[in-house]
């Protein structure tokens, strides 16, 4: 009864490719997130949706782009994937916009050849 | 520099040590949130709050909104802890999650 799932785990593709990453949560929360993690392990925000409307897009290029097709969905696909885009991506979600404490998923690590 | 920055990077301690990670920010902001990173990679949030105190089994959290500073102490460590403690701060233009870059704790036997 995983709270936050991610899949895949590990996703391993040529520079150019097109990919998705899924993420669903049964907690009930209105608000999913997507963080990207670098190699230096430093966390940044991608997106925030709230009930299925985008509310945070950081500096984020376009080939990046997230659907939320219900509030327990936020999946993320990525065109023309390029070597910089390595890294581990996080899905998260909690109750609300509030302050709530957020659950992670277990990370997607995404390396380009 | 980066808005939220904890110290120290790394840690290394010894099995029954009382352990402190400082953060300190320099914006505004709603909460901070202390979370753990373990080897494997799943992050765990610990501790969520805006003023005081929290304690949770051997974990207590501390902020001080004056001084923007919040600290993470471990008391009787254990190498189970080993883990990368991150500090994040809701605050900001976009009221969005700004993570610090993390401190590595090593817990010896």
């Amino acid at each position: 009864d995983t709270a936050v799932s991610q899949t895949p785990k590990y996703l391993v593709t040529q520079m150019g490719n097109d990919k998705s990453i899924k993420c669903e949560q049964n907690l009930g929360h209105d608000t999913m997130y997507w963080y990207k993690q670098d190699s230096k392990k430093f966390l940044k925000i991608m997106f925030s949706y709230n009930n299925k409307e985008l509310i945070i897009n950081e500096t984020v290029p376009n080939r990046f782009s997230p659907k939320s097709p219900d509030k327990a969905h936020l999946n993320l696909h990525i065109n023309s994937l390029e070597l910089g885009d390595s890294a581990v991506y996080f899905c998260a979600s909690s109750l609300g916009t509030a302050n709530q404490p957020q659950h992670f998923g277990d990370g997607t690590r995404l390396s380009i050849l | 520099k980066n808005e939220v920055e904890q110290s120290p990077q790394n840690l290394t301690a010894q099995e029954g040590e009382f352990i402190t990670i400082n953060c300190s920010y320099s914006v505004g902001i709603s909460a901070l949130h202390w979370l753990q990173q373990h080897p494997g990679g799943g992050i765990v949030s610990l501790f969520m709050l805006s003023s005081g105190k929290k304690k949770h089994g051997r974990l207590i959290a501390t902020i001080n909104i004056q001084e923007k500073h919040s600290s993470l102490h471990i008391t009787a460590s254990h190498p189970r802890d080993s883990a990368v403690y991150i500090c994040a701060v809701r605050g900001g233009a976009t009221n969005k999650l700004i993570f610090g870059t993390g401190t590595l704790l090593a817990v010896q036997p």
